[in-house]
């Protein structure tokens, strides 16, 4: 079954404790892109990945980190959370480039207190 | 100015009814729509794209595209409780070199039985 997987699904953890939530497609897409989505707020990109190796920022880069070493994951790594990081994750995947339409995962809901 | 404007809602149809969903946009460089159907709690799901000025149709739903009026509507025919959800429209723009899809906030579309 094609699909972005992410995991956790739930995580509550405490202010300045690093954590990483991983994501990855199994349908050989080459773009990749980390949304929060806060209420009011809509989604918002935080980065986004055109290939392996190819990062940049998108609307809200700050006090996040992503690597992209591999085709398929694309994990999103918050070195030092902060509670104003508390939000619905999405990741998402795109068989062109990111202006097609995007596949996503089933979130993760992270809560820093 | 936000780039992709969707009223908030609550839009509330009875059931059977046709219920009418817009979204407006900015950039008139913009190349590609899509309408994702959101349930609460959950990640957002395709229903529909569209590239080409004029209607598509897709079994009880139906995109419009109007790119001199930089507008894109959902229709959805025959509405039922199942479609009560938050539908967000998307944009693909390239900005400053990035291709990114920019979502609106979304409406929240009720259906009463």
């Amino acid at each position: 079954e094609a699909q972005v997987t992410q995991n956790p699904r739930y995580l509550i953890t405490v202010t300045g404790k690093k954590l990483t939530v991983t994501c990855s497609q199994n349908m050989n897409h080459e773009y990749m892109s980390w949304y929060r989505q806060d209420p009011g707020l809509g989604l918002r990109q935080i980065y986004y990945s055109m290939n392996v190796e190819v990062t940049d920022k998108g609307d809200v880069p700050e006090g996040y980190k992503v690597s992209r070493k591999e085709k398929r994951n694309f994990p999103l790594i918050l070195e030092s959370p902060s509670p104003n990081q508390t939000s619905l994750y999405f990741c998402a995947s795109s068989l062109g480039t990111g202006i097609y339409e995007q596949y996503f995962g089933p979130g993760t809901r992270l809560t820093v207190t | 100015q936000k780039e992709v404007e969707q009223n908030s809602g609550p839009l509330s149809v009875p059931e059977g009814a046709i219920a009418s969903l817009n979204c407006t946009y900015s950039d008139r460089g913009s190349q590609s729509f899509f309408w994702y159907r959101q349930y609460s709690g959950k990640s957002p799901e395709l229903i529909m794209f569209i590239y080409s000025n004029g209607d598509k149709e897709d079994g009880r739903f139906t995109a419009q595209l109007n790119k001199a009026s930089q507008y894109v509507s959902l229709l959805i025919r025959d509405s039922q409780p199942s479609d009560s959800a938050t539908y967000l429209c998307a944009v693909g723009v390239i900005i400053q070199g990035a291709q990114k899809l920019v979502f609106g906030q979304g409406t929240r579309l009720t259906i009463n039985p």
